[in-house]
């Protein structure tokens, strides 16, 4: 079965560049989350959708960062402009929520975002 | 309130010891206590996870210890193995009744080193 599938792997840009995230949930789930995560502040949450609705986000920095998720199976998280400080390892992760669940949480293996 | 507080930062165990790591939380309202496992340049992935309803659960060489009065849950791996090396975070999530909660608190990761 395919995981969650992030792309690109690596990003390199310089400041003030608009920088795309994609992912690609796990097949069936209907939650979607996206995380950063960085030395110093671990791993925040940036922004989940459920059936495609934006549930929470709370997490997303400022506006210079937003998420769309525009069908089941695929989301995008964007910076624009972006800033040396958005440097750091962005992860989508997909669940199932079916009601009352402990349905887990499965990582996609992130993107390393440089911003120069 | 919504923070897991997670200790050490760092560990390291020789092969064959047991390694512990110790989390802890205020808000009485989580209500489920996942462990992840991440390793160098990949997502994290669910090694083990309790709810409150039970103090302890084992799954080969990896226990949960839960203490429901003082708030606290901790990792045991039994048997270390140069293999567990990975980074280890705890995390949190209150009981889910609607789409609402299904956000996860981490707690700040602890880097567990095995050596031989």
């Amino acid at each position: 079965d395919a995981g969650v599938i992030q792309s690109p792997r690596h990003e390199v840009t310089e400041m003030g560049q608009e920088v795309t995230l994609r992912c690609k949930p796990i097949s069936g789930h209907n939650s979607l989350f996206w995380y950063r995560q960085t030395m110093m502040r671990g791993l925040e949450l940036l922004i989940y959708f459920n059936n495609n609705v934006p549930i929470d986000d709370s997490g997303m920095p400022e506006d210079r960062f937003s998420a769309k998720m525009p069908n089941a199976s695929f989301s995008t998280l964007k910076i624009q402009p972006s800033e040396p400080r958005d440097s750091a390892v962005y992860f989508c992760a997909s669940s199932f929520f079916g009601g009352y669940s402990n349905q887990p949480q499965h990582f996609g293996d992130g993107t390393r975002l440089s911003i120069l | 309130q919504q923070q897991v507080k997670q200790s050490p930062q760092s560990l390291i165990v020789q092969k064959g010891g047991i390694s512990i790591i110790n989390c802890a939380y205020e808000n009485t309202a989580f209500d489920y206590f996942p462990w992840y496992q991440q390793f160098p340049g990949k997502g994290p992935a669910l090694l083990i996870a309790i709810r409150p309803d039970v103090s302890e659960k084992k799954e080969g060489r990896f226990t949960i210890s839960f203490n429901k009065s003082a708030k606290q849950f901790s990792l045991h791996i039994m048997d270390s193995q140069p293999g567990d090396s990975a980074t280890y975070f705890c995390a949190a999530r209150p009981y889910i009744s609607n789409f609402g909660n299904e956000k996860l608190t981490f707690g700040t990761g602890t880097r567990l080193t095995i050596i031989p």
